[in-house]
């Protein structure tokens, strides 16, 4: 069974512009959370979606946003990029939701300068 | 809001010895898992615990539960340099429908 898959694994960007990342979770799996993970923060929740609908938020700025299609794969979108948002951003998926194991992809590491 | 402490957050210790990682919890919760992440790679799944009480064992490790002191304990048996890596306990926040996870432990196991 093929794992989480993350597209793409590195960027890098800078200050002011957006990115767009891309999360394919695991065939069957329904829920796709995203992650970002810091040296000086660790891992924070950003959002969770399920079947196209986002169930659960973080406490993140309103440039962070995300979506999910109809297939489950989701992306997650930050507008007006920041040096503060350089990190590894974790896509998880799982069968239901949070209550299951969540399987994390390999991440993208995001820079910006 | 749910805090997730672990202890100690760095760890180096000998090949063959023994040790402990804590992950104490400050709400009640109804399951946690442990992970493990080697160093510039993802999170892989190591247990999930969901009851109080519950204890589960792969190899070296073992993970266990008291959700009554809101504690979890990951054992290392007879430490090997293959263990190094950082783990992290996560916690299911009932509240929030969402995984809260700890600082993370790095382990280093030296020959």
């Amino acid at each position: 069974k093929a794992g989480v898959t993350q597209t793409p694994r590195y960027l890098i960007k800078t200050r002011g512009q957006q990115v767009t990342l891309s999360c394919s979770p695991i065939s069957g799996h329904r829920s796709v959370s995203w992650y970002q993970q810091t040296p000086g923060q660790g891992l924070q929740f950003l959002f969770e979606y399920f079947s196209e609908t986002q169930r659960n938020k973080g406490n993140f700025p309103g440039r962070f946003s995300g979506r999910q299609f109809s297939n489950s794969r989701s992306e997650m979108n930050v507008s007006t990029l920041e040096l503060g948002d350089s990190a590894l951003y974790l896509c998880a998926s799982a069968l239901g939701g949070w209550r299951d194991t969540q399987y994390f992809g390999p991440g993208t590491r995001l820079t910006v300068l | 809001e749910l805090k997730v402490e672990q202890n100690p957050l760095f760890l180096s210790m000998q090949e063959g010895k023994n040790y402990t990682i804590y992950c104490n919890y400050s709400t009640t919760s109804d399951r946690l898992y442990w992970y493990r992440q080697d160093p510039g790679k993802s999170l892989e799944s190591l247990f999930v615990l969901l009851s109080n009480g519950a204890v589960k064992q792969e190899g070296r490790l073992m993970a266990s539960l008291d959700t009554k002191a809101r504690l979890s304990t990951l054992h290392i048996t007879a430490a090997v340099h293959d263990l190094s890596a950082t783990y992290f306990c996560a916690v299911g926040e009932t509240s929030g429908s969402r995984l809260t996870f700890g600082e993370g432990t790095q382990l280093t196991v030296n020959p």
